[in-house]
């Protein structure tokens, strides 16, 4: 069955490392998007890719970094400038660029990160 | 700029019928979600709408008027699984700009 997998589901880091989040999908789509979820709030884009060897920035990017360097992958790194790391982190895909806009995202199952 | 507003909590009486509402501002619109989510899961893709009026699919419908930069989802012969919360999303361009969302208590 095609999916989206994020790994792991809950990962615990010391302040002041590095972290990445992993996004594997095998649905055959070209874009990708992470978010960031915190209570009360909407989800925040952090970075997107519409296409491989490329990606741009959300609305929150700093303190973050991305690679785009497979169709399938699409890794998050939180990095130590990020402030406050500690959150809900969602992947999700879709084929909008091969006009399927009606369709909506798939979203992996999330990873929880705390930082402590 | 972006801004989506939904109420921040609502609560429904099994097999009644509720309706969420979301009101959005923004510079490009492009097409408007509704998306469901459990507690501590994935949101799961309910619905879309693009062009002014109503889509129904199934207990779920949604309507959208872009002129009042409007929309609503409408859940009919609420279960208690429907108890979640509702997101409602915008697209800009290539972004969605997702709303805080209602959270859904459905009681007995």
């Amino acid at each position: 069955d095609g999916g989206i997998t994020q790994s792991p589901k809950y990962l615990f880091r010391k302040e002041g490392q590095n972290v990445t989040l992993s996004c594997e999908q095998n649905l055959n789509h070209d874009a990708m998007y992470w978010y960031r979820q915190d209570p009360g709030q909407g989800l925040r884009l952090i970075y997107y890719s519409q296409i491989v060897n490329d990606f741009q920035k959300g609305d929150i990017a700093e303190g973050y970094s991305v690679s785009r360097e497979k169709k399938e992958s699409f890794p998050l790194t939180v990095t130590s400038a990020q402030k406050n790391p500690t959150a809900f982190y969602l992947c999700a895909s879709s084929d909008e660029g091969q006009g399927r806009v009606g369709y909506g995202y798939t979203f992996g199952s999330g990873t929880r990160l705390t930082v402590v | 700029g972006q801004n989506i507003d939904q109420p921040t909590e609502m609560t429904a009486t099994e097999g009644a019928i509720v309706q969420i509402n979301c009101t959005y501002q923004t510079s490009g619109f492009n097409g408007l979600f509704w998306y469901q989510q459990h507690a501590g899961e994935a949101p799961t893709f309910l619905s879309y709408n693009v062009l002014d009026g109503l889509e129904e699919k199934g207990r779920f419908s949604s309507f959208l008027s872009r002129s009042k930069g409007y929309s609503y989802l409408l859940l009919k012969e609420l279960q208690m699984k429907d108890s979640a919360s509702y997101l409602c999303a915008v697209r800009e361009g290539v972004k969605t700009i997702f709303g805080a969302g209602t959270r859904l208590f459905v009681k007995a």
